[in-house]
């Protein structure tokens, strides 16, 4: 699994954009590029993921860059209930390689 | 679908117990995985499994095993418990298809 690195902490204002970068240089080309959030102590739960191409769902938006060296999750009007740690993982999607979490970012969104 | 079960939610126990932490799931995942958070820290993998009787380290095996006798359930043991090993333990099962992990509502257990 892919080493990956994100900022300790972020902050954003209500109702704007909160966009959290995670680099992932050394990311296997067979390897997609995983986003959780945890919400105080509950366990994590799924957002998005993405091999090469932008993704876009309900909750977020998952910016890829050309190389895949590094990745940006976009949550277009952040909201209170958005203050959560937000991890960026690499991984297969075969569901057969091992899953590490590394410290993620804590955002926090400021009324 | 219950999706993944954890029992028990709290646990306290004395040094040099021992107990198990049960997991199960319904979705029918071949992948399993037990975590520890310790507070203020990021999720540590502890063991984990690709399939029924297959089982492998993570990153902090000591002191814990795991078997895997069923698709659907992955205990885990404490032989012996330390302080040291007081967290939070989530159990967490993968989708083949699209990757995507389940979590349990996790386990709370403290060693004295």
């Amino acid at each position: 699994d892919a080493k990956t690195t994100q900022p300790p902490s972020m902050d954003c204002a209500e109702g704007r954009a909160a966009n959290l970068p995670c680099n992932h240089s050394t990311i296997s080309g067979n390897e997609y590029v995983y986003w959780y959030r945890q919400i105080h102590s509950q366990g994590p739960q799924y957002i998005i993921h993405g091999l090469k191409n932008n993704e876009t769902n309900e909750m977020a938006s998952l910016i890829i860059t050309e190389d895949r060296k590094s990745s940006t999750l976009i949550l277009p009007h952040a909201t209170l209930r958005d203050t959560a740690v937000y991890y960026c993982i690499g991984s297969d999607s075969g569901g057969y390689q091992k899953v590490t979490f590394g410290t993620g970012t804590k955002l926090q969104v400021i009324p | 679908n219950a999706g993944v079960t954890q029992t028990p939610k709290f646990q306290v126990l004395k040094t040099g117990q021992s107990m198990t932490l049960q997991c199960a799931q319904d979705m029918n995942h071949e992948y399993m995985s037990w975590y520890r958070q310790d507070p203020g820290m990021g999720l540590r993998l502890i063991h984990y499994s690709v399939g029924a009787g297959i089982t492998d380290q993570g990153e902090v095996p000591n002191g814990y095993n795991v078997s895997r006798s069923t698709t659907e359930d992955f205990p885990l043991r404490l032989l012996s418990a330390a302080p040291s090993q007081t967290s939070v333990y989530f159990c967490a099962s993968r989708q083949r298809v699209t990757g995507e992990l389940f979590f349990g509502e996790g386990s709370r257990l403290t060693v004295l």
